[in-house]
């Protein structure tokens, strides 16, 4: 069956440092996978997905995701963090339904 | 464009309660999904419509349901309402069921079951 595991449920940054949010996937077919953000009393945006065209997938706002097939991750990444990035990120893998993992809680310190 | 919309922003029932949620879509999806997000979780699956069929179920009592009309828009129904209910119930739409598609979601509705 698939799942993802997010490790880390609160990850803190100070602005300009690198965020790395991991995540880690189960899947029996080649997965479709996806990272979301929440905002405070929002629904969920898409940042990218990988959907087996490219390993090295860019998405909005700076953030990029490398598909490992190996190590069973997609960590999501970006160079420099900014005040605006602190919100709430969730991986999902897509087989007949989305599943979706716990979530990461990101905050970035001035 | 118009993304996609929930109906009510909030809402607050009693145990036993029946309630109703709406979403409507954005223009040109046929496919509307339903999730459950209890505070401090990711969301879980609970339903996907395609052209008003049933197309995937995930593990909820039957005291859930939800149907999708013509015009692609849709309700999910919860009866006999817990306190075990209480979460942010969110909509997302998507061109297709096929798994490598998008779903965009909507702000939610936020139930609190007293």
């Amino acid at each position: 069956a698939q799942s993802v595991t997010q490790l880390g449920s609160h990850v803190s940054v100070s602005e300009g440092a690198l965020v790395l949010l991991r995540c880690n996937y189960s899947s029996s077919v080649p997965p479709y996978l996806f990272w979301y953000v929440q905002y405070p009393n929002q629904g969920l945006q898409l940042l990218l997905k990988y959907t087996s065209a490219a390993t090295l997938v860019k998405g909005i706002n700076g953030f990029e995701a490398e598909f490992k097939k190996s190590e069973t991750s997609f960590h999501l990444t970006k160079p420099s963090a900014h005040m605006s990035d602190a919100a709430e990120y969730f991986c999902a893998v897509s087989e007949s339904d989305m599943r979706f993992g716990a979530g990461t809680r990101l905050t970035v310190k001035p | 464009d118009a993304g996609v919309t929930q109906s009510p922003t909030h809402l607050i029932k009693t145990r036993g309660q029946h309630v109703t949620l709406r979403c409507s879509p954005i223009s040109g999806h046929k496919s509307v999904s339903w999730y459950q997000q209890v505070l401090g979780q990711g969301p879980q699956f609970i339903f996907q419509y395609y052209e008003k069929e049933e197309r995937g179920r995930g593990n909820f009592p039957d005291r859930f349901s939800a149907r999708q009309f013509p015009n692609y828009s849709s309700e999910l129904n919860v009866n006999a309402l817990l306190l075990g209910d209480s979460a942010l119930y969110l909509c997302a739409s998507s061109l297709a069921t096929v798994p490598q598609e998008t779903q965009y979601f909507g702000p939610g509705t936020r139930l609190l079951v007293l």
